[in-house]
Parts: structure tokens; C-alpha cells; sequence
């Protein structure tokens, strides 16, 4: 299986910290995703990084992706309590659109 | 945009009954996906299509559930029948072939088997 498993499940912090979570697969990648959901609602696309790529920015957010670990990071930065919810990372190989979620970490942002 | 819009929002039924869950996905997009959420197992992807043809059904559990998609803006999930196992919330996504990775998913459907 190719699934994406972050860590940690749950992450509590304060308003303006900052909050990294972290992805593992197993299988080579084609690229790699990152979504948010807030409780009751549908995921919601974050950010996507390719297997080529190392680094990628999108305003708060930055993610990093090691092909040689098989691993990802997602850092918020200056976090606020509207970032509460569940983060997930999705994979999706060479072949295909089967796109594979994790189990999602809970971040808790506390004002 | 409307987004991708599912239906019903909440569904209570009894084991044994047919179950429909319905779906329209974001105009002039080309896949369409339907997942299940649940604590124990996260998100599954169930069933994929490309311009209306199933392309990997290998996620649907077994012979009690089928998916449709008749033309490029509905789609259905059915669960006939239904068992409590199948409770979950299930959701829709759909994605443009300019940006597949992107997924957009709609509000899901939560599924209660009694």
C-alpha cells in the first residue's frame, strides 16, 4: 500500500505557534498533497508538491517532500484558531488517479 | 460555482434497505470519486470515473454497492442492502483533467444503518 500515515494524530498548540506535521508512504510517488477539513465538512485542497520538487510556499504553509525518506512536512506558520481541523496528506503513484489518504493529524489551535 | 453538491446531506435507514447517495460534480470536470470516512478506517476511495466510464472499482467492498455515472453531471452510490457496517460519511469529489491532483470534495453524505 502506498497510504500516507501523518504524525502526529493530534497536535495542540497555541495561537501564533507555529505547527508541523509529517507524512510517511511506502511506495515511489508521482506527487504528493496536503488537505484540510474542518469538522462536518468535506476536504479542501491545500497544496501540491511534486515529486521533483523539495520546497514548495503558499502564504502560511510551506511543505517539504524527501523521496529518499518517503516523508513530507506540513508547517503552518503563526498558526490562528480558524486552523483547527484534520490534515491530511495523499499520495498518488505512477499509474493511474488513485489517490490514497492518511489518517489525518488533528491540530487544535487555542486562542 | 455551486461546488460539488451531494444528496441527502443525512441518511437514517434500516439494515436491509436500498440506499442511494447522489452527486454532482463541478461543471466540465473530467473525474469523479466517491470515498468513505470512517474513524477506524480513514478515507477508502471506493470507485473512480473518467469522462462518465469506471475506471478502478477495486475499493468497492462488495457486491452491495454499485455507482452510476449516466452522463458528465450525476452520479449515484447504492447500497442495496444496506448493512449498519456501512455506516459512514460518504463523499464525492471531482477533479478537472487540466489538474487532476486537485480534488474538490463536496459536504458528504452521512449514512446511519440501523
Amino acid at each position: 500500500s502506498q497510504q500516507g500515515e501523518e504524525d502526529p494524530q493530534a497536535l495542540s498548540i497555541q495561537e501564533g505557534e507555529n505547527a508541523t506535521m509529517n507524512c510517511s508512504y511506502k511506495t515511489s510517488i508521482n506527487n504528493l498533497q496536503w488537505y484540510r477539513q474542518n469538522s462536518g465538512r468535506g476536504l479542501v485542497h491545500l497544496i501540491l508538491i511534486r515529486s521533483n520538487e523539495r520546497e514548495k510556499h503558499s502564504g502560511r504553509l510551506r511543505v517539504t517532500l524527501d523521496t529518499s525518506k518517503k516523508s513530507s512536512s506540513l508547517l503552518i506558520t503563526a498558526s490562528r484558531a480558524a486552523d483547527t481541523a484534520s490534515y491530511f496528506c495523499a499520495t498518488v503513484g505512477n499509474y493511474g488517479q488513485n489517490f490514497v489518504f492518511g489518517p489525518g493529524t488533528r491540530l487544535s489551535v487555542l486562542p | 460555482d455551486a461546488g460539488v453538491i451531494q444528496s441527502p446531506r443525512h441518511e437514517v435507514t434500516e439494515m436491509g434497505q436500498e440506499v442511494t447517495l447522489r452527486c454532482k460534480p463541478i461543471s466540465g470536470h473530467d473525474y469523479l470519486f466517491w470515498y468513505r470516512q470512517t474513524m477506524m478506517r480513514g478515507l477508502e476511495l471506493l470507485i473512480y470515473f473518467n469522462n462518465n466510464v469506471p475506471i478502478d472499482d477495486s475499493g468497492m467492498p462488495e457486491d452491495r454497492f454499485s455507482a452510476k455515472m449516466p452522463n458528465a453531471s450525476f452520479s449515484t452510490l447504492k447500497i442495496q442492502p444496506s448493512e449498519p457496517r456501512d455506516s459512514a460519511v460518504y463523499f464525492c469529489a471531482s477533479s478537472h483533467r487540466g489538474q487532476v491532483e486537485k480534488l474538490f470534495f463536496g459536504s458528504g453524505t452521512q449514512l446511519s444503518v440501523l
